[in-house]
């Protein structure tokens, strides 16, 4: 069965720190990556996708994903946090099944200090 | 695009009740997807539409549950006599049928029982 771990619980950062928040996904054939953010009181947004083509992606608010598929990660970057980044993020797989569900990880909290 | 609709934000019930949350997607989106998250967990995915049909139900999804989506514009999930265990937030979401694209999600609906 498909799976997406992600590593990191909860990370506590300063301002201008770089961030890299681990995601590993389990599934051996031609897989779609999301990160998606969760804002406190909001819904679910895209950050950035990996569908093909050049493995390292790059989405909104200054954040970067790079796919390995040897590792099997997609692990997501951003080289300064802002406060404003403080949220949840999620992993998430879209794998062998037609319908397009996801299968996400169990998200990691970001905290940013100011 | 006036993003994922769900209704009500919040309701609380008493065990053994009946509860029911509505979903208005995207328009034009024709696949719909109900997801459940429960705290600290990532979103689990609960049951798929494309326009008016059902397609995939998961193994969570017990004889409890039921989601409907008549006019293959907004749908329906249904909780028979509620358990403690159902408390969650439920999330929907709507996607296009053109290759490539995510998955909006709306705002869920948080269920608690009493």
């Amino acid at each position: 069965a498909q799976s997406v771990s992600q590593h990191n619980h909860h990370v506590i950062l300063s301002e201008a720190a770089s961030l890299e928040l681990g995601c590993n996904y389990s599934y051996g054939g031609t897989v779609n990556l999301f990160w998606y953010v969760q804002y406190p009181g909001q819904h679910l947004q895209l950050l950035l996708k990996y569908f093909s083509g050049d493995p390292l992606v790059k989405g909104i608010k200054g954040f970067e994903a790079e796919f390995i598929k040897s590792k099997f990660s997609f692990n997501l970057r951003k080289p300064s946090v802002q406060w404003s980044d403080t949220a949840e993020y999620f992993c998430a797989v879209r794998g062998s099944s037609n319908t397009g569900k996801l299968i996400f990880g169990q998200g990691t909290t970001l905290q940013v200090k100011p | 695009d006036t993003g994922v609709s769900q209704d009500p934000r919040h309701k609380i019930t008493k065990r053994g009740q009946n509860v029911t949350f509505r979903c208005d997607p995207i328009s034009e989106h024709n696949r719909l997807y109900w997801y459940r998250q429960t705290l600290g967990q990532g979103p689990e995915f609960l049951t798929y539409f494309q326009n008016e049909a059902q397609l995939e139900k998961s193994r969570l999804l017990s004889d409890r549950f039921s989601a409907e989506r008549p006019k293959g514009s907004f749908s329906t999930l249904e909780i028979q006599r509620t358990e403690q265990g159902d408390s969650a937030m439920y999330l929907c979401a709507s996607r296009s049928d053109r290759a490539n694209q995510p998955q909006h999600f709306g705002d869920g609906t948080r269920l608690s029982i009493l």
